[in-house]
This record gives C-alpha cells, sequence and structure tokens, in this order.
C-alpha cells in the first residue's frame, strides 16, 4: 500500500462546479496535511495546509481532515479554467518519521 | 524577494556523463530539499539539509549521486555516471525552520536532466 494514495484523473468539472479531490494516507498517526497545485512544466506550490480534523477555508479552497478515516480532500468552489492543473497531496508522517511524502497527483481540468 | 533560484534549467548529457545542478535557497530559509520528480509522479526526496547538515539522505542513492550544502546556504546536485533512468525533473526546495519538518516548502523552476 502506498503511503500517500490519489486518484491519478483526470478530473473534469465545468466551470463554476465544485471541484472535489481525494486523498488517503496510511499511517494513522501522521501529523500534518498539505495540498501543493502544480501547473504543468511548472513546479508544485503551496496552497493549502491542514492540522487537525475538520474543514480550513481559504478562498475558494477547503481542505477537510478526517484522521479516524485517514483520508483528506480539497474542495474548490467556483471552478475557473486556471485551476486547471495537477493537484498533489502530501503528508508528514509520525513524530520520529517526519519525512514529507507527495502522492502522484490528480490532474483537474475545468472545462469553460 | 527571490524564491529559490536553481541551474541549469535544462540539461542533456550522455550516458556515463556527470552533471551538476546548483540551487541558492530564499534568503533566511535554513532547511534545504533535493527531490526528483518523475513524468506523472509526485516529487520523491533524495536529502534534506538542515543548515549545513544532511539530515535524511536515506533516499539518495550513494553510489552514484552526491550533495553539498557548503556554508548553509547554497546546495550542489551531484550525478556520476549518469544513467538513462536518471532522466527527471531535480527539484530544489526550501522551508523557513530547522530542527523540524514543515511541510510548506517554497520550490525552485527544477532542471530538468535527459540522459540520452
Amino acid at each position: 500500500q502506498k503511503e500517500v494514495e490519489q486518484n491519478s484523473g483526470p478530473l473534469s468539472v465545468p466551470e463554476g462546479a465544485i471541484a472535489s479531490l481525494n486523498c488517503t494516507y496510511s499511517d494513522r498517526v501522521s501529523q500534518s496535511f498539505f495540498w501543493y497545485r502544480q501547473y504543468s512544466g511548472k513546479s508544485p506550490e503551496l496552497i493549502m495546509s491542514i492540522y487537525s480534523n475538520g474543514d480550513k477555508e481559504d478562498g475558494r479552497f477547503t481542505a477537510q481532515l478526517n484522521k479516524a478515516s485517514q483520508y483528506v480532500s480539497l474542495l474548490i468552489r467556483d471552478s475557473q479554467p486556471s485551476d486547471s492543473a495537477t493537484y498533489l497531496c502530501a503528508v508528514i508522517g509520525p513524530f520520529g518519521n517526519e519525512k514529507l511524502t507527495f502522492g502522484t497527483g490528480t490532474r483537474l481540468t475545468i472545462i469553460p | 524577494e527571490a524564491g529559490v533560484v536553481q541551474s541549469p534549467r535544462y540539461k542533456i548529457i550522455e550516458k556515463k556523463q556527470p552533471v551538476a545542478f546548483w540551487c541558492n535557497p530564499i534568503s533566511g530559509h535554513n532547511t534545504l530539499y533535493w527531490y526528483l520528480q518523475n513524468l506523472g509522479q509526485g516529487p520523491e526526496l533524495l536529502i534534506r539539509y538542515e543548515n549545513e547538515e544532511a539530515v535524511d539522505d536515506s533516499q539518495l542513492p550513494k553510489d552514484r549521486f552526491s550533495a553539498e550544502r557548503l556554508k548553509g546556504v547554497d546546495s550542489t546536485l551531484k550525478i556520476q555516471p549518469a544513467e538513462l533512468g536518471d532522466s527527471a525533473v531535480y527539484l530544489c526546495a526550501s522551508s523557513l525552520f530547522a530542527g523540524q519538518n514543515t511541510g510548506e516548502l517554497f520550490f525552485g523552476e527544477g532542471s530538468r536532466l535527459t540522459v540520452l
């Protein structure tokens, strides 16, 4: 089982709709969770971090964390064509193994 | 403020040749990372520095890869000799804190290596 798993997509969403991206992780005691956005040919950039159960909102982005179910999700409201990118989920392991591990990413396409 | 600077952006070499990548992190960032990213995959950590010390190099193939971070600022990643399977993007990243592994990384533009 991979440490961080994502559906590779592509995920196609109409402009203006909600895009939902999911990620599961294998280590139950992982500490911290991140979403990075990577445009084609560019490097990853951090868009959201979440450290405790529940929702965290930042503009059109909402990160959701459920540690009991070991999943983290990213919702993008009012999707725009500029949101078309690959979204990487990243997880920091438990104390003593605090390596940041990335998933393979989900490719999101917003259809005008 | 300048971001993470990497060079060269692109490099094409023949197998068995050496290659080196350079990285200048964001000023004041104590932690520096080298990642490898293959097409369609997420970044994979090669080495993490806190100041001058390599605190995690467990994923670095030490038979052909080496890295250094002199004076705790710039860093160089070297491959010698390069193999076909080394073709990838080499990403440098930095973060503000030393002594803890924060996931809030700032990445450079990457160095794309093609080995023929």
